[in-house]
């Protein structure tokens, strides 16, 4: 049962541009929602993340909006930039369990 | 500060053979996960370690195991192997208090099986 889905597959973007990725979930016990970057043969590094009592925040280019009663979160890259270009996780933790969830990614290109 | 080590980088078997993959967490985290990342089935949770115990355990058969030992680094061990054990095996770990959720990620351990 895949818990939280992940869109698009794939995008590609003009350097400067905004890349937009969306994610939702089922589990309403998910309380931690963070985004990781992974670059080819690298492991997943941690972005930004969001609890559920915050519907926005911002780190540099990098925003998540969070929508609690549609179960939807996204992740916003503004002008981006080819070294953005990598494989964007979004991910859910559920306390009780403590393991993170993960959608499918999205592997995202940037033009220059 | 050092991240999450894992060692080896790459390990290649051949199936019914044994594996071994070792991760070392970020000084002071207490918490060790593992994860599989294979061709198209994307990050699934293996197995979380706190304090030397196994909390959890994610849909994968028995012959996944590990431990944590009191220095609090990790070692997973996957018995039996199969052709579709091939994977990147990811490690993280993570500390208690407020930013106890966010985990750190390793740089994997690449796991053929021939």
């Amino acid at each position: 049962q895949q818990q939280v889905k992940q869109s698009p597959q794939s995008l590609i973007v003009q350097k400067g541009g905004i890349s937009i990725i969306n994610c939702a979930y089922e589990n309403t016990a998910f309380d931690y929602f963070p985004w990781y970057q992974q670059f080819p043969g690298k492991g997943p590094a941690l972005l930004i993340a969001i609890r559920p009592d915050v519907s926005e925040k911002k780190e540099g280019r990098f925003t998540i909006s969070f929508n609690k009663s549609a179960k939807q979160f996204s992740l916003h890259i503004m002008d981006s930039q080819p070294g953005d270009s990598a494989t964007y996780f979004c991910a859910a933790i559920d306390n009780a369990g403590n393991m993170l969830t993960f959608g499918g990614g999205t592997r995202l290109m940037v033009k220059p | 500060e050092a991240g999450v080590t894992q060692s080896p980088t790459h390990l290649i078997k051949t199936r019914g053979q044994q594996a071994t993959l070792r991760c070392s967490p970020i000084s002071g985290h207490t918490s060790v996960y593992w994860y599989q990342q294979a061709l198209g089935l994307g990050l699934q949770f293996l197995l979380w370690y706190d304090e030397g115990e196994e909390r959890n355990r994610g849909n994968f058969p028995p012959r996944f195991s590990g431990r944590q030992f009191p220095n609090y680094s990790s070692e997973l061990n996957v018995n039996a192997l199969e052709l579709e054990d091939s994977a990147l095996y990811l490690c993280a770990s993570s500390g208690s208090g407020p930013m106890g959720n966010e985990q750190f990620f390793g740089p994997g351990t690449r796991l053929t099986v021939l």
